[in-house]
């Protein structure tokens, strides 16, 4: 079965300092990335996806994501957060399971810029 | 164009009684997924509906939970002799497989409180 993980539960920033989120799963097969932010009151939203091709992905807001295959990896990462930046993330995966799509989400990150 | 919808967007319950969760897809999305979503558990996959297949129904927590999906487009989540622990937000995302990239749309979730 695949699954996700995020390393870091809760991250606490000061504007302007870089982020690096991490994200690894566990599948052997192909899959899709994802990575999805929540601020608060709001809903869940895309901010990038990996398919295929380039293993660098930049999404909106200026965020970016490497697909590293060979570490089953897939960090999200931002030169520099800005208050409003503060959100839950959420790494997903999406695999073929059984003849099934299925999307597997971590645990989230909690990310906290402090002005 | 409208998005995913739930309802209610609230619910109090007392345990014990039974409640149904609504959730209407963007149109002509094949695919539809049921969350939970608890306070440091992240999202917890319950069920996934795809077109005319057999539902996914490897993460519902017990026999309490079920689902179904009419006519390939509104589906309710009911949850029967509800339990304290059932409180959380239940959250509905839709996808369009035809676009083979498997971004899910959620919808903004109804918070279930067992009292």
């Amino acid at each position: 079965a695949q699954s996700v993980s995020q390393h870091n539960h809760h991250v606490i920033l000061s504007e302007a300092a870089s982020l690096e989120l991490g994200c690894n799963y566990s599948y052997g097969g192909t899959v899709n990335l994802f990575w999805y932010v929540q601020y608060p009151g709001q809903h869940l939203q895309l901010l990038l996806k990996y398919f295929s091709g380039d293993p660098l992905v930049k999404g909106i807001k200026g965020f970016e994501a490497e697909f590293i295959k060979s570490k089953f990896s897939f960090n999200l990462r931002k030169p520099s957060v800005q208050w409003s930046y503060t959100a839950e993330y959420f790494c997903a995966v999406n695999a073929n399971s059984g003849g099934y799509q299925k999307v597997t989400f971590g645990i989230g990150t909690k990310l906290q810029v402090i002005p | 164009g409208a998005g995913v919808s739930q309802s209610p967007s609230n619910k109090v319950t007392e345990k014990g009684k039974d409640v149904e969760l609504r959730c209407d897809p963007i149109s002509g999305h094949t695919a539809l997924y049921w969350y939970r979503q608890s306070l440091g558990q992240g999202l917890e996959f319950l069920i996934y509906f795809q077109g005319n297949s057999a539902p996914d129904k490897s993460g519902l927590p017990s026999d309490r939970f079920s689902a179904e999906r009419t006519g390939g487009s509104v589906s309710t989540l009911t949850i029967q002799r509800t339990q304290q622990e059932d409180s959380a937000v239940y959250l509905c995302a839709s996808s369009s497989h035809g676009t083979v990239t498997y971004e899910q749309y959620f919808g903004p979730g109804t918070r279930l409180t067992v009292t």
